[in-house]
């Protein structure tokens, strides 16, 4: 079935340093792709996006391209913050059909030292 | 523009007892849905609600259930409560056009405990 495969965390990381977040995607149909953040005690939020395949989604520093040949969508930031100290969720849906949810991988929890 | 609100927050019962989690949507988003967040499970998609119909649902027992009414606010119950039920709860809504975005906006759960 589809599914989603996160890099296993805890990562740790010191302020300014550059972070790599691993996903790859098993899909059956073209799915549209996700980064979704968590921050302690809050909800998930949509970080960025990518519909289709070479596209890049970008916001807050971070960005991921969809690469269809390595199904891939690794989420970059080339200098983070101790504010960017979360759970980073990889997700993707299936466009167009009837399965309207999104798949979610484990998530990757991500703490910046000062 | 209020965000989605989840209540109770935070609620404790005891095994074989039911609960009632409610969700009130972002004003015009007019589908729901639900999703349990466990440790070792992660992230998995209950159901959702799209003008007070159940759209699709994911695998959980019949002992989970939701509905939606009409000023699109959603509740879920869940009967028969097992300690396998303790986890977050989250509900998120969307503007559902001709499909599904995958835009979702979350609320910040209801931690259920289950003893």
């Amino acid at each position: 079935g589809d599914s989603v495969t996160q890099m296993e965390g805890p990562v740790t990381l010191s302020e300014e340093a550059f972070l790599t977040i691993n996903c790859t995607y098993t899909a059956t149909g073209y799915p549209s792709l996700f980064w979704y953040v968590q921050y302690p005690g809050e909800g998930l939020q949509l970080l960025l996006k990518a519909t289709k395949a070479d596209d890049k989604g970008s916001n807050k520093g971070f960005e991921a391209t969809y690469r269809k040949e390595t199904t891939s969508f690794h989420l970059e930031k080339g200098s983070v913050q101790v504010s960017d100290s979360a759970v980073y969720f990889c997700a993707l849906i299936l466009s167009g059909g009837s399965q309207g949810n999104l798949i979610f991988g484990k998530g990757t929890k991500l703490s910046v030292k000062p | 523009k209020a965000g989605v609100t989840q209540t109770p927050r935070y609620l404790i019962k005891t095994r074989g007892q039911q609960v009632t989690l409610s969700c009130s949507p972002i004003s015009g988003h007019r589908s729901v849905s639900w999703y349990q967040q466990t440790p070792g499970q992660g992230l998995q998609f209950l159901f959702e609600y799209f003008s007070e119909t159940q759209r699709n649902k994911g695998n959980f027992p019949g002992r989970f259930s939701g509905r939606q009414f009409s000023n699109s606010r959603s509740e879920m119950n869940v009967s028969t409560l097992e300690l396998g039920d303790s986890a977050l709860y989250l509900c998120a809504s969307s503007f559902r056009g001709r499909a599904n975005t995958g835009e979702l906006f979350f609320g910040e759960g209801s931690r259920l405990t289950v003893l």
